[in-house]
């Protein structure tokens, strides 16, 4: 069964640093999403992204944060400049319409 | 707006017995919702969605929910528990406006199944 992949699965970074999340989206999915979940809380949404624009965003997702869509099958977000308050675990998900969306495993971004 | 609310922290079922995980949902337009179970280092699996239709929706793992509108309610339900249920279950809801993609998720409710 196709799922969604992320890479790395956990991420350090000293705060002030860049960091991209890495994602493979299901392959023929054209919905791709990214989600947060700081520890001990609920899942947010971050953003959508579809025919290689964003396509809707959250209030979380400021100037810090850029998602790309590099090539056929890689889905990225960057946080240029991390601060303590990004450590959170990073899902990517996918949909074929905007519908039920598959998730990724998760990177933990952990910023010191 | 979109929100959810799940008021149970933690379910306790003993194994057999049918479960319950309750959710209740408030959106301005039509409500599309789904459930997602987590296990332990795991991402989101999706289990079943309600967008239109029959009020009484069965997914994976031989969950099933009940969409109840007056309620706005959205129980996940299973007649007979097993352990291997035990894990953290989200409920989510999108509006189902044109435009609007991002899921809202409640904060998650553990279950735990004892043998």
């Amino acid at each position: 069964e196709p799922e969604v992949t992320q890479t790395p699965s956990h991420q350090v970074t000293q705060m002030g640093q860049e960091v991209i999340l890495r994602c493979v989206p299901i392959s023929n999915h054209l919905y791709f999403y990214w989600y947060r979940q700081i520890l001990g809380q609920k899942v947010e949404f971050l953003v959508s992204f579809y025919n290689n624009e964003i396509s809707e965003k959250s209030e979380i997702f400021d100037d810090q944060f850029s998602v790309e869509r590099p090539d056929g099958s890689n889905f990225t977000l960057k946080i240029r400049s991390t601060k303590l308050e990004d450590s959170a675990m990073y899902f990517c998900a996918s949909s074929a319409e905007p519908l039920e969306q598959y998730f990724g495993p998760g990177t933990r971004l952990t910023v010191t | 707006a979109q929100s959810v609310a799940q008021p149970e922290d933690q379910v306790n079922v003993a194994e057999g017995n049918p479960l319950t995980v309750k959710c209740t949902y408030s959106v301005s337009g039509n409500p599309y919702l789904f459930w997602y179970v987590q296990y332990p280092n795991r991402g989101l699996q999706f289990l079943l969605k309600y967008i239109t239709g029959d009020n009484l929706v069965k997914g994976s793992y031989g969950f099933e929910a009940e969409f109840n509108k007056s309620q706005t309610s959205f129980h996940l339900k299973k007649p007979s528990a097993l352990v291997s249920d035990s894990a953290l279950y989200f409920c989510a809801v999108r509006d189902g406006g044109f435009g609007n993609e991002k899921l809202t998720f409640g904060t998650g409710t553990r279950l735990t199944i004892i043998p």
